[in-house]
């Protein structure tokens, strides 16, 4: 079933700013990914969180989960133009499946 | 390494006809899976199999057969295509599946079908 929800689902940005998405999951997980997508193209792996960790960093990536709140972030820091994509987040329940997301737009301008 | 392949890149069937989407991976993952991705619904799992000879239905799997005969290959079959099933498929594979540690899936480029 589809578990992860991004919020915003559309964004855009200038060049240089920061990206900041969401996503709320509704039960338990073992880990959450977040995957990047580009136009036409398949989804590319970006960073897992597991469920016993707080917050992970990946180059320009920073993703925090609060499994609380059953909720994640990703923001990406100085945002380029090649950061346009997709984003969706997964959570992993441990039932041998990623329940997706609907995905997080994001447009960088130049 | 090719990682994940699927052909064809695009099909245009007519409704009642049949087709096989193929999908192959040379990473020696045991984990495949099959998604459909449509506009405003994210991805949604069709079928998957943890290893050779073992499949096992996923959220939306009505309409679509599976078979996993070796390590390498999951075809995805559409016995009688619907214009329900226009959409586009991506095949994704790991390692051993999911657990507690997680693991990356990869994934294949896309099958853009569309039924008539």
């Amino acid at each position: 079933s589809q578990q992860g929800e991004e919020d915003p689902q559309a964004l855009s940005i200038q060049e240089g700013e920061n990206a900041t998405m969401n996503c709320s999951y509704k039960t338990s997980i073992n880990n959450l990914q977040w995957y990047r997508q580009n136009s036409g193209r398949g989804l590319v792996h970006l960073i897992l969180i597991r469920s016993n960790e707080r917050e992970k960093h990946s180059g320009r990536l920073r993703v925090t989960l609060d499994t609380s709140k059953k909720s994640s972030s990703l923001l990406i820091t100085a945002s380029r133009a090649a950061d346009t994509a997709s984003y969706f987040c997964a959570t992993d329940e441990g039932n041998n499946r990623l329940a997706f997301g609907k995905g997080n737009q994001v447009v960088v301008i130049p | 390494n090719a990682g994940v392949t699927q052909t064809p890149k695009f099909q245009v069937l007519k409704t009642g006809q049949s087709m096989t989407l193929q999908c192959a991976q040379d990473m020696n993952h045991e984990y495949m899976s099959w998604y459909r991705q449509d506009p405003g619904m994210g991805l949604r799992l069709i079928h998957y199999s943890v290893g050779a000879g073992i499949t096992d239905q996923g959220e939306v799997p009505n309409g679509y057969n599976v078979s996993r005969s070796t390590t390498e290959d999951f075809p995805l079959r559409l016995l009688s295509a619907a214009p329900s099933q226009t959409s586009v498929y991506f095949c994704a594979s790991s390692y051993s599946g999911q657990g507690f540690f997680g693991e990356t899936q990869y994934f294949g480029p896309g099958t853009r079908l569309l039924v008539l």
